[in-house]
């Protein structure tokens, strides 16, 4: 069964520092996409960045980028120069790809991101 | 904003009432997903539907249903409520299928409290 695993509850951060939001993850499919979500204390959920299991490059979105790492299974989100609205949860989410029925994605726990002025 | 739009913003209610949840996906996705938030069962994958269609079941209760409408609009029926049913709905449209990325845009969510 596929498996989302954040194992970081809270993390702090200095302002303009960058931050490593760690998550691994479990999937036999060969054919797989990961995101990111953001979701401040307001409580929507932002998509920040995708990287699909086939991508030869990283991929970046303006702050974010991705470390993919797919022999560790593994798929870090890296902010660089945190602000201060950065302060939010963050969840990595996983999709099976190779099923073309569904696209429901599952979830890791999060990671709580406090930025320190 | 995602484009994804969802009524009403807050719902309170009690137990063994029946609640109307609503969803507008973004214009030309005809995809919708709801999904549950509650504080020990995290992020989870209720259903999904497809241009009218139910695509996949995730872990709903008998207790709810769902559907999707001609124009697209999607409703989520929750009926005889537990406390715990008391979650943050979220709904969420993706393009077509077929599109790699798929990616799914959420909407602000529907905060649902069982008294």
């Amino acid at each position: 069964a596929q498996k989302i695993t954040q194992t970081q509850p809270g993390m702090f951060v200095q302002e303009k520092e960058a931050v490593t939001l760690d998550c691994t993850y479990d999937t036999s499919d060969p054919s797989y996409g990961l995101f990111w979500y953001k979701q401040p204390s307001s409580g929507e959920m932002i998509f920040l960045i995708y990287q699909g299991s086939y991508d030869q490059q990283n991929a970046t979105e303006g702050r974010y980028s991705l470390n993919f790492q797919k022999a560790r299974k593994s798929a870090n989100l890296v902010i660089s120069a945190s602000q201060l609205g950065d302060s939010a949860m963050y969840f990595c989410a996983m999709r099976d790809l190779a099923s073309s029925n569904t696209g429901k994605l599952i979830f890791g726990q999060g990671t709580t991101l406090q930025v320190k002025p | 904003d995602s484009g994804v739009t969802q009524t009403p913003k807050h719902l309170i209610t009690a137990t063994g009432q029946r609640v109307t949840l609503r969803c507008s996906p973004r214009s030309g996705d005809l995809s919708v997903y709801w999904y549950q938030q509650s504080l020990d069962q995290g992020l989870q994958f209720l259903i999904q539907y497809y241009n009218g269609e139910e695509r996949a079941k995730g872990n709903i209760l008998e207790r709810f249903s769902a559907q999707q409408f001609p124009d697209l609009h999607s409703e989520l029926n929750l009926s005889s409520l537990e406390l715990g049913d008391s979650a943050l709905y979220f709904c969420a449209s993706s393009a077509p299928l077929g599109e790699r990325t798929d990616t799914q845009y959420f909407g602000p969510g529907t905060r649902l409290t069982v008294l």
